[in-house]
């Protein structure tokens, strides 16, 4: 089972439409979880950290359910800007020394 | 708002060679990551470096690879002899506690090795 797995996509979305990504992850011990964005040829950037107990910021909510090792981020209302490749990122713990381990990321087309 | 700086932004360089790729991390940030991605791939870690010594790093970094934080601000990847297969996108991050917490990354170095 591959660490951090994520649906490729692509994902075509009509703008103001409501899309969903999932992410499983293998290490029972991971603690920290993320979702980054990463637009073609940038760097990941931050979109939000995903916490137990579910997180909402604006219109992103990202749900974690460590029983199923599972990770979701939902985009509601989707905008143009929103067009970009999510990725599911995993904090795997390792004797206090700790890495980023991504998925391969699913891509998103909003379209007009 | 602070943000990671990298350079140069795309670096060619012949097989063989050395390359050395710089980064500033954010300033009050104390643990720092290189990353990379193959085009088309997903990003993987290389390694994470703290107090002024490597913490952990993947099977990628081998002896060719070397870390270093030459003074306060600059955090370096060296490339020994570059190998065709070394061609990527080069990402530093940095983060203010240890991994468990958000890591902010810099805009990259491409690396072309031809």
């Amino acid at each position: 089972r591959k660490e951090v797995e994520q649906d490729p996509g692509p994902f075509n979305v009509p703008e103001g439409a409501t899309v969903a990504f999932n992410c499983t992850y293998s290490n029972s011990a991971s603690q920290s979880f993320f979702w980054y964005r990463q637009d073609c040829r940038k760097e990941p950037k931050l979109l939000m950290s995903v916490y137990s107990s579910g997180n909402e910021d604006g219109r992103f909510t990202a749900q974690l359910n460590r029983a199923s090792q599972y990770i979701s981020l939902l985009i509601r209302d989707s905008k143009l800007s929103d067009s970009a490749t999510y990725l599911c990122v995993v904090n795997v713990p390792n004797f206090g020394n700790e890495k980023l381990t991504f998925g391969t990321g699913t891509r998103l087309t909003i379209i007009p | 708002e602070p943000e990671v700086t990298q350079t140069p932004s795309h670096q060619v360089t012949q097989m063989g060679q050395e390359v050395i790729l710089r980064c500033v991390p954010i300033s009050n940030h104390l643990y720092f990551y290189w990353y990379r991605q193959i085009l088309g791939q997903k990003v993987e870690f290389l390694v994470s470096f703290y107090n002024n010594e490597i913490s952990e790093k993947s099977e990628i970094f081998d002896d060719q690879f070397s870390v270093e934080r030459p003074d306060g601000s600059n955090f370096t990847l060296k490339i020994r002899s570059t190998k065709l297969e070394d061609s990527a996108m080069y990402f530093c991050a940095s983060s203010e506690y240890p991994g468990g917490y958000e890591q902010f990354f810099g805009p990259g170095t491409r690396l072309t090795v031809l």
